[in-house]
């Protein structure tokens, strides 16, 4: 069974300064599927970003970039310029690849709660 | 925009009562999940369901059941409320499994506290 590690439970930065959150996983498969969400106060889960292990070159999303080590089974965000709304829950998930039918949940890491100090 | 509805946002249900999370969702999508959020734990599936009638236990089945009688709605059922199912759940929905990266789409999640 796949496992996701996120090693920090809790993280702070200075606002406008750039940070970056571990995330890593455990698995005998080659294709996969990475993403981050974010859970804000609001408890909305929100999708940050995504990556597919076939593909080499990092996702980027504005302000958010993953650091996708598939050797290392390693799986960072960076958000650069922090904004007080980046204040969240962040959870990094594994989903293996859709070839495998009825594989289909989400695994998801315990969560790192990010503060943004003004 | 998706939107994934679930019936209540906070619920207080006694030891022992049936308790019914209802979710709704107005995309179409085949796919619907059940998670359980807990402090250190993140996010655990309890239940999906890929069609209608159809569904399959996550890891953490034990104590609960699904019913999915239309593809808009996913209901979560605990048959005998007990107090270490005081929890945060949510519901999400995606599309068919061959969209294999479309990301799931959550609801605003219901905090049940059994007493």
């Amino acid at each position: 069974a796949q496992t996701v590690t996120q090693s920090q439970p809790e993280m702070s930065v200075q606002e406008a300064e750039t940070v970056t959150l571990s995330c890593t996983y455990d698995t005998s498969e080659s294709d996969y599927y990475l993403f981050w969400y974010k859970q804000p106060p609001s408890r909305q889960m929100i999708l940050v970003i995504r990556q597919e292990a076939y593909k080499q070159q990092n996702a980027t999303e504005n302000r958010f970039s993953v650091n996708f080590q598939k050797a290392a089974k390693s799986f960072s965000l960076k958000i650069s310029d922090s904004q007080l709304g980046d204040a969240a829950m962040y959870f990094c998930a594994y989903r293996s690849s859709p070839i495998n039918f009825g594989n289909e949940k989400l695994t998801f890491g315990t969560g790192t709660r990010l503060t943004i100090i003004p | 925009d998706v939107k994934v509805t679930q019936s209540s946002r906070y619920l207080v249900k006694r030891t022992g009562e049936k308790v019914f999370l209802e979710c709704v969702q107005d995309m179409d999508h085949e796919n619907m999940f059940w998670y359980r959020q807990d402090p250190g734990l993140g996010l655990r599936l309890i239940y999906f369901s890929y069609d209608v009638k159809m569904k399959e236990k996550g890891d953490i089945p034990e104590g609960y059941s699904v019913s999915r009688e239309k593809k808009e709605r996913f209901s979560l059922i605990l048959e005998s409320a007990s107090t270490n199912q005081t929890s945060m759940y949510l519901c999400a929905s995606r599309p068919p499994w061959g969209q294999g990266r479309s990301p799931l789409h959550f609801g605003n999640g219901t905090r049940l506290t059994v007493t």
